[in-house]
């Protein structure tokens, strides 16, 4: 099964607002990495976040991370019709660099 | 900058037959896996290896094979094709960093597998 499960499924929103996503994972973890896969493309790394760390930022992406909910989000801010692309978290819960993904969120940004 | 290659990017294959996805890089990376990705299923590990001579079971393994002999290459082998196994496959490299978890993933462009 899983480790990770994104929420929403899929999210609609217009131009300049602010698009937050969700995972949540099932085991305790050590890192918590965000990927994104642009329509039938591979994915592209976003950022890192460490289970000592509770936010990080890299540019318009903000990503938190709640240990004691196993659960992180990825808001993206004042978004573009370019981050149009579907979202996905990944952990390697056992520590033996076994990256598995969530099921992804779809983000469709609207001009 | 040729980074994780694949292929082919396009097969059609019949049931029950075999054939071999390649996967290269040319980053030096230790660590080299492969994925399935389904609709609604997000994506699925198959294999994973950390280095040549290395191999190891993902979440999804039955009906596919792979060894590592260099650092480089990372084929992933079909040895009877079923309609199950239609499906997008990616493979990923990174480093092998000592932190487990951490390393960024590099990935191909994919390889689309119809078995009819």
């Amino acid at each position: 099964s899983q480790q990770g499960e994104e929420d929403p499924q899929a999210l609609s929103i217009q131009e300049g607002e602010n698009a937050t996503m969700n995972c949540s994972y099932k085991t305790s973890i050590n890192n918590l990495q965000w990927y994104r896969q642009n329509s039938g493309r591979g994915l592209v790394h976003l950022i890192l976040i460490r289970s000592n760390e509770r936010e990080k930022h890299s540019g318009r992406l903000r990503v938190t991370l709640d240990t004691s909910k196993k659960s992180s989000s990825l808001l993206i801010t004042a978004s573009r019709a370019a981050d149009t692309a579907s979202y996905f978290c990944a952990t390697d819960a056992t520590g033996t660099y076994k990256y598995i993904f969530g099921t992804g969120t779809r983000l469709k940004v609207l001009a | 900058n040729a980074g994780v290659t694949q292929t082919p990017k396009f097969q059609v294959l019949k049931t029950g037959q075999s054939m071999t996805l390649q996967c290269a890089q040319d980053m030096n990376h230790e660590y080299m896996s492969w994925y399935r990705q389904d609709p609604g299923m997000g994506l699925r590990l198959i294999h994973y290896s950390v280095g040549a001579g290395i191999t190891d079971q993902g979440e999804v393994p039955n009906g596919y094979n792979v060894s590592r002999s260099t650092t480089e290459d990372f084929p992933l082998r079909l040895l009877s094709a079923a309609p199950s196994q239609t499906s997008v496959y990616f493979c990923a490299s990174s480093y092998l960093l000592a932190e487990p978890g951490t390393g960024e993933l590099f990935f191909g462009e994919g390889s689309r597998l119809t078995v009819l």
